[in-house]
């Protein structure tokens, strides 16, 4: 596709249980990034992927929080025993190409943890 | 934490009028954009600008820098209904593009 895609675009679930978030970054892009954003609020950072590089994971709030990347393709983030404060949205972004400093993000998945 | 602070926080205008949005941010930079969120979901970048680029224009949109106060203004003019939207400054820190770091983002409403 043309642009980055996310899915699924919403996900309900029970406190305790394991998530899987996917992101399908603009092909060719080497940089993928993953945010997390809660209502009303700017953009948290939580982890970036260049190339084959060790990713930055610097902004991942626990343990609970992991993402992986295969190359230069997909990318999953999984929350392991997700909690109510959990619940937000949760951007990807890719860059690469000739607009080398710009983000382009994928619509978006929200979140919520009854 | 937030690099970047904008203000204000929310702000209505009437369709025609000039929309002007502040950014602060805290530490040196190689570059600022601006981004729009449309109904909490994914960004679309507008615009750029490099720390040594003091103003810059694309469009309807004009964005001036001032590195010494650590600041930048986004500036909409003739506003239309299309435009409302959150507007965020996100600063690149690290004069490699790996890192964005995003402020908390003005509600613009323009209103008919």
């Amino acid at each position: 596709g043309a642009g980055v895609s996310q899915s699924p675009s919403n996900k309900v679930t029970e406190k305790g249980k394991d998530v899987e978030l996917r992101c399908d970054p603009i092909s060719g892009h080497t940089a993928l990034y993953w945010y997390r954003q809660r209502l009303g609020q700017g953009l948290e950072f939580l982890i970036y992927f260049q190339g084959n590089s060790a990713p930055d994971k610097s902004g991942l709030p626990s343990d609970r929080f992991s993402a992986e990347r295969t190359g230069e393709s997909v990318s999953t983030l999984t929350i392991q025993r997700t909690q109510q404060e959990d619940s937000a949205v949760y951007l990807c972004a890719s860059r690469g190409g000739f607009s080398y400093n710009e983000q382009f993000f994928g619509p978006g998945t929200r979140l919520t943890v009854l | 934490s937030q690099q970047g602070e904008e203000d204000p926080q929310a702000l209505s205008i009437q369709e025609g009028e000039n929309a002007t949005m502040n950014c602060s941010y805290k530490t040196s930079i190689n570059n600022l954009q601006w981004y729009r969120q449309n109904s909490g979901r994914g960004l679309v970048h507008l615009i750029l600008i490099r720390s040594n680029e003091r103003e810059k224009h694309s469009g309807r949109l004009r964005v001036t820098l001032d590195t010494s106060k650590k600041s930048s203004s986004l500036l909409i003019t003739a506003s239309r209904a299309a435009d409302t939207a959150s507007y965020f400054c996100a600063t690149d820190a690290s004069g490699t593009a790996s890192k964005l770091t995003f402020g908390t983002g003005t509600r613009l409403q323009v209103t008919l």
